[in-house]
């Protein structure tokens, strides 16, 4: 099946860094990736929509300049947080939507811890 | 906008009993697809099973089946034979269809599957 890999899996970062993480499909191409926030023991809240070649569609209260993302190529998008602080210490999840119309089926990546101290 | 509201946020079962896991939408929009994914403790997310709105038969992928009322904007899952490794949380998503994906997904349900 389709794999989506997202690195790094944990980091740990000092108030005031940027962040990178990164989000590629292994064997498939994703014209279209998503990025998600999750807090524990809660649902997945969708924080943008990465489209290749193109600006992110950022949903309602996130801000862009805090959460970079950049859709380089058709199997990478990044996320880069940028002067991070505590509460912005997350579960942070990737997505890649098959090419496919017909699909319409999102593979996940394991996910990125990010605690800020 | 898109609702998807799962009203049981925790259930459980004996192992190779079956459960059923509700999920009810809200959506005006004509052209969508239905998702039930699991999250074990490592959350990483899997898809178990997905419905396009547009068939009226219910998607079955062996022990899970689910039970589309496209009128009724319900979508429950169905778990027969559980087994320990059922054990997680399990989210029901509704997405756009045709190439926007674009998800919202319910609160979650955590599943406990006793021995």
């Amino acid at each position: 099946g389709a794999v989506v890999s997202q690195h790094p899996s944990w980091v740990i970062c000092k108030s005031g860094t940027s962040v990178k993480i990164e989000c590629r499909s292994l064997d498939f191409q994703a014209t279209t990736m998503f990025w998600y926030r999750q807090f524990p023991k809660q649902s997945l809240m969708l924080m943008a929509t990465s489209n290749e070649g193109s600006k992110a569609t950022y949903e309602q209260g996130v801000e862009k300049d805090k959460f970079l993302i950049n859709h380089a190529s058709l199997t990478l998008s990044t996320l880069t947080v940028t002067s991070a602080h505590p509460e912005d210490s997350s579960f942070y999840i990737c997505s890649a939507l098959t090419l496919d119309p017909a699909k319409n089926i999102q593979y996940f990546g394991a996910g990125t811890r990010l605690s800020v101290l | 906008a898109q609702t998807v509201t799962q009203s049981q946020p925790e259930m459980s079962v004996q192992e190779a009993e079956t459960v059923t896991l509700s999920c009810t939408y809200d959506t005006s929009e004509s052209d969508y697809y239905l998702f039930w994914y699991k999250q074990p403790p490592s959350r990483q997310m899997i898809l178990v099973i997905r419905q396009e709105a547009y068939k009226q038969q219910n998607a079955t992928e062996n022990r899970f089946s689910v039970n589309f009322q496209k009128a009724a904007k319900s979508f429950s899952l169905k778990i027969s034979d559980s087994q320990l490794g059922d054990a997680a949380m399990y989210f029901c998503a509704w997405a756009f269809g045709g190439r926007s994906g674009k998800s919202t997904f319910g609160d979650g349900t955590t599943l406990t599957v006793k021995p």
